[in-house]
């Protein structure tokens, strides 16, 4: 059983940049098995896919958002963040680290998520 | 406006059967991506309850079943229980995106 935990600032103000860290237990970020996969969901909105790293350091980004993200991988802590740069009002949303299983591409552990407000 | 599209609600009483669909096109579930479900419980985050278009993890009951024709998948509930009110999510990658993951919109399931 995979564990995920999100932290980072609930709020963020316009035109910086949100920084989300995810904690992950019971699986190594190192592992082949797993890609290491950021979801967002603005309010009584539907789910948007942003983006995972594979343990190799691939990352793979939505075209929609690829221009301002980052996600990176801490092997020694054992965790993996997302930078989004410029942000906006759009930008707030709940946002879920997930592990993704190499074999059927599914999301099959998530983080219960964390919301991140844009706001002055 | 969400990749893949899927009624925004879907009702039944308990005991029936529904039924929600997932339509996509030839550069996702036409290429012959799989496709996954997620139900996400009101304040809850998702929960995979389909993967690779018929597949249930463990612990997911037999009254959730799943198919994929063509660029459409279906997610089917029988016996509809209270518990079963949540969004459900169909999810799946397209060439068009370079890969990407992408997920339908959501249907909302009301037990009534």
């Amino acid at each position: 059983q995979v564990e995920l935990q999100e932290s980072g600032p609930g709020v963020v103000k316009p035109s910086e940049t949100l920084s989300l860290t995810c904690t992950v237990s019971g699986a190594s970020v190192s592992t082949a098995t797993l890609y290491w996969t950021w979801i967002r969901q603005p309010p009584g909105k539907a789910l948007e896919w942003i983006g995972y790293i594979y343990y190799t350091g691939t990352t793979a980004y939505n075209p929609s958002l690829e221009s301002r993200v980052t996600i990176s991988a801490d092997r020694s802590q054992n965790q993996f963040s997302l930078n989004l740069r410029s942000v906006t009002a759009a930008d707030t949303a709940i946002y879920y680290c997930a592990s993704l299983n190499s074999q059927w591409l599914a999301l099959e552990f998530w983080g219960q998520g964390a919301l991140v407000t844009v706001s002055s | 406006q969400s990749v893949l599209t899927q009624p925004p609600s879907v009702s039944g009483a308990p005991g029936q059967r529904v039924t929600i669909s997932c339509t996509g096109s030839s550069s996702n579930i036409g290429a012959g991506y799989d496709v996954h479900w997620y139900q996400q419980s009101p304040g809850t985050a998702p929960k995979l309850l389909i993967y690779a278009n018929r597949n249930r993890p463990s612990g997911v009951p037999d009254r959730f079943s799943a198919s994929k024709s063509g660029t459409s998948a279906f997610l089917a509930i029988t016996g509809l229980q209270a518990e079963d009110e949540a969004d459900y999510y169909c999810q799946s990658y397209d060439t068009s995106l370079s890969g990407s993951g992408v997920f339908g919109g959501g249907t909302k399931v009301t037990v009534l």
